[in-house]
């Protein structure tokens, strides 16, 4: 069974500086999708960024950036230039596709990050 | 931006009486789902929902649970006979099916307490 585990209950950054989140996942797949959600107080799930399992590039959305290692099945998050506005749970996940179905999401357990001004 | 609206944003309810949980996709998604999140639990896939039936659900969804698609919009989720333990914040969420990767978009969630 596909798992996603988050190693860091709680994170904290100083506003401006750069924080890494962890993430690790297990799935005998080859076929599938990585992505970090954000939760902010306000409740709703925000998608951060997402990384095809094909693709060897790391995903990059202005300040938040992944490192992507396959064969490691590690999908680490990095906030460079941390603001305020980024304090919130952050929710690793992961995807699987079959026959051009939609899998469901499988999330990790999620890492508080609170960002210091 | 579209946006995935649910409401209420909190349900009460008493233990055994039936809810329902309502979702607004957005409006060209054609895969629909609920999650779930137990409080300082992890979120929880309960099921999909595609071409008006589930395509897909977790062990969680038993039978006291339902969804439907009444109109062009709406999406709901119905617990027949609430339990204690159902008490969670329900997200919907809804994605514009392709055959490459296609994110979900969640709504704020509907905070469920069963007393």
């Amino acid at each position: 069974a596909q798992t996603v585990t988050q190693s860091q209950p709680e994170m904290s950054v100083q506003e401006a500086e750069t924080v890494t989140l962890s993430c690790t996942y297990d799935t005998s797949e080859s076929d599938y999708y990585l992505f970090w959600y954000k939760q902010p107080p306000s409740r709703q799930m925000i998608l951060v960024i997402r990384q095809e399992a094909y693709k060897q590039q790391n995903a990059t959305e202005n300040r938040f950036s992944v490192n992507f290692q396959k064969a490691a099945k590690s999908f680490s998050l990095k906030i460079s230039d941390s603001q305020l506005g980024d304090a919130a749970m952050y929710f690793c996940a992961y995807r699987y596709d079959y026959g051009g179905s939609q899998g469901n999401l499988i999330f990790g357990k999620g890492t508080k990050l609170s960002v210091k001004p | 931006e579209p946006e995935v609206t649910q409401t209420p944003s909190h349900q009460v309810t008493q233990m055994g009486q039936e809810v329902i949980l309502r979702c607004v996709p957005i409006s060209n998604h054609l895969y629909f789902y609920w999650y779930r999140q137990i409080l300082g639990q992890k979120v929880e896939f309960l099921v999909s929902f595609y071409n008006n039936e589930i395509s897909e659900k977790s062990e969680i969804f038993d039978d006291q649970f339902s969804v439907e698609r009444p109109d062009g919009s709406n999406f709901t989720l119905k617990i027949r006979s609430t339990k204690l333990e159902d008490s969670a914040m329900y997200f919907c969420a809804s994605s514009e099916w392709r055959a490459d990767n296609s994110p979900l978009h969640f709504g704020n969630g509907t905070r469920l307490t069963v007393t």
